[in-house]
């Protein structure tokens, strides 16, 4: 029974089309996050919702909408896809307090955008 | 801008031996810091952690070091076993923020 279960696990797709990577944690945290691993590895956290309500929104181009329906699910929607789009997405959830800085991660969609 | 730094990109040891993993920070506001361990296909999972308070914070054979004067924290597994062999990132946060900032990672292989 994962704990955080993102879908679809790989994804391919041509520029300028619309995509959804969809996330749901099963652990009761309220907090969930969206990070990007781009092609030089680094994970870059994009968005952190804490009970359905937007707490972090880095700089991302306003082409990327989170939505989080309740607070077991965070969705990723992506328009008008590009290239330097291709990444591995990774969806997080951690407790409020307590238990700081630990993140549940799922185990990642990768994006690959032609 | 690398705020956290991991200089090495990988590492080999021996089974039984000592790994050292190392990372560098620049933002002397980070007050907590984190290793997470990534297998192939799989999320990162975190490993230990420790605060601004603390020089060292012990978790079985895993130990992590904290240098605020040089902003340097390392991670020491002893001993090595062949299923630490995984990808490691050290991650820092500020302020109870929930943000982490990570670095590039070292892939960590040890060898039976």
């Amino acid at each position: 029974d994962t704990a955080v279960s993102q879908t679809p696990k790989y994804l391919v797709t041509q520029m300028g089309n619309d995509k959804s990577i969809k996330c749901e944690q099963n652990l009761g945290h309220d907090t969930m996050y969206w990070y990007k691993q781009d092609s030089k590895k680094f994970l870059k956290i994009m968005f952190s919702y804490n009970n359905k309500e937007l707490i972090i929104n880095e700089t991302v181009p306003n082409r990327f909408s989170p939505k989080s329906p309740d607070k077991a699910h965070l969705n990723l929607h992506i328009n008008s896809l590009e290239l330097g789009d291709s990444a591995v997405y990774f969806c997080a959830s951690s407790r409020t307090s307590g238990y700081f800085g630990e993140l549940f991660f799922g185990e990642g969609s990768r994006l690959t955008v032609l | 801008d690398q705020q956290v730094k991991q200089n090495s990109p990988s590492l080999s040891v021996q089974e039984g031996r000592i790994s050292i993993l190392n990372c560098d920070y620049t933002n002397s506001m980070f007050d907590y810091f984190l290793w997470y361990k990534k297998y192939p296909a799989e999320g990162p999972t975190f490993l230990i952690s420790i605060s601004s308070i603390k020089d060292k914070n012990e978790d079985g054979r895993f130990t992590v070091f904290l240098n605020k004067s040089a902003k340097h924290l390392s991670l020491h597994i002893v001993p090595s076993q062949p299923g630490d062999s995984a990808v490691y990132f050290c991650a820092a946060s500020q302020g109870g923020s929930e943000k982490l900032v990570f670095g590039k990672g070292t892939k960590l292989t040890v060898n039976p």
